[in-house]
C-alpha cells in the first residue's frame, strides 16, 4: 500500500463547475499538507498548505484535512479552463521531505 | 528576479552513458531536492541535500549521484548504472525548517535512445 493515494482520474468537468479532489493516507505522523498545481511539461507550483486538521480557503480553493480519518480534500469553485492541470496531494511529518500522491489530471470544458 | 533553473529543457542520451542534470536557484534556500516523475507515479525522491557537502539519498537512489558543492547548485548525474532513465527530472528548493515547502524549477525530459 502507498504512504499516499491519489485518484488519477482523469475528471473532465464543464466550465463553473465544483471540483472536487482528494487524498488518503496512512502515516499518522503527517502533519503538514500541500496542494501542487502542474501544468503540462511545467514544474509543480505550490497552490494551498495547511497544517493538522482545519479547512483553508483561498479565493475559488478551499483546502480541507480531517486528521481522524486520515483524508484531505481540495475543491475547486466556478472552475475555468485555465484550472485544466494536474493536481498533487503531499504531505509532511516535518522531516525535510515530502510524500506525494500520484497526481489527479483535471480537464475543464469550455 | 528570483527562482530555480534547470537545464537542459530536453535530453538525449545514449544508452551506456553517462548524463548531468543541472539545477541552480537564487532563493537562498538551504534545502534542495531531486525528484523523478512518470506517468501516474506521482514524485519519487531520488536525493535531497539539507546543507552545503551534505546530501543524503531517497527513495529511488540507485543509478544516480548528486554533489552539493555550493549553495546554490545541486546537479544530477545520470549513470549508466540506471536502468529505466527515462524520465521527467524535476528540482526543487525549500528554506529550511519542518515545513518544507518546496519550490519547484521547470524540470528536465531526459530520453535514452
Amino acid at each position: 500500500q502507498k504512504e499516499v493515494e491519489q485518484d488519477p482520474g482523469p475528471l473532465s468537468v464543464p466550465e463553473g463547475a465544483i471540483v472536487s479532489l482528494n487524498c488518503t493516507y496512512s502515516n499518522s505522523a503527517f502533519q503538514y499538507f500541500m496542494w501542487y498545481r502542474q501544468y503540462s511539461r511545467k514544474g509543480p507550483e505550490l497552490l494551498m498548505y495547511t497544517y493538522s486538521s482545519g479547512n483553508k480557503e483561498d479565493g475559488r480553493f478551499t483546502a480541507q484535512v480531517d486528521k481522524s480519518s486520515k483524508y484531505i480534500s481540495l475543491f475547486i469553485r466556478d472552475s475555468q479552463p485555465s484550472d485544466s492541470a494536474t493536481y498533487l496531494c503531499a504531505m509532511s511529518a516535518l522531516d525535510y521531505k515530502l510524500s506525494f500522491g500520484a497526481g489527479t489530471t483535471v480537464t475543464v470544458r469550455a | 528576479d528570483g527562482g530555480i533553473t534547470q537545464s537542459p529543457k530536453y535530453l538525449f542520451r545514449k544508452e551506456g552513458q553517462n548524463v548531468t542534470l543541472s539545477c541552480e536557484q537564487n532563493l537562498n534556500h538551504d534545502a534542495m531536492y531531486w525528484y523523478r516523475q512518470d506517468p501516474g507515479q506521482g514524485l519519487r525522491l531520488i536525493y535531497y541535500s539539507q546543507i552545503v557537502n551534505d546530501f543524503q539519498k531517497g527513495d529511488i537512489a540507485e543509478g544516480y549521484s548528486v554533489s552539493r558543492e555550493k549553495k546554490e547548485s545541486f546537479p544530477l548525474t545520470v549513470t549508466s548504472a540506471q536502468k529505466n532513465p527515462t524520465a521527467f527530472y524535476l528540482c526543487a528548493s525549500a528554506a529550511g525548517g519542518v515545513y518544507n515547502e518546496q519550490f519547484f524549477g521547470p524540470g528536465t525530459r531526459l530520453t535514452v535512445l
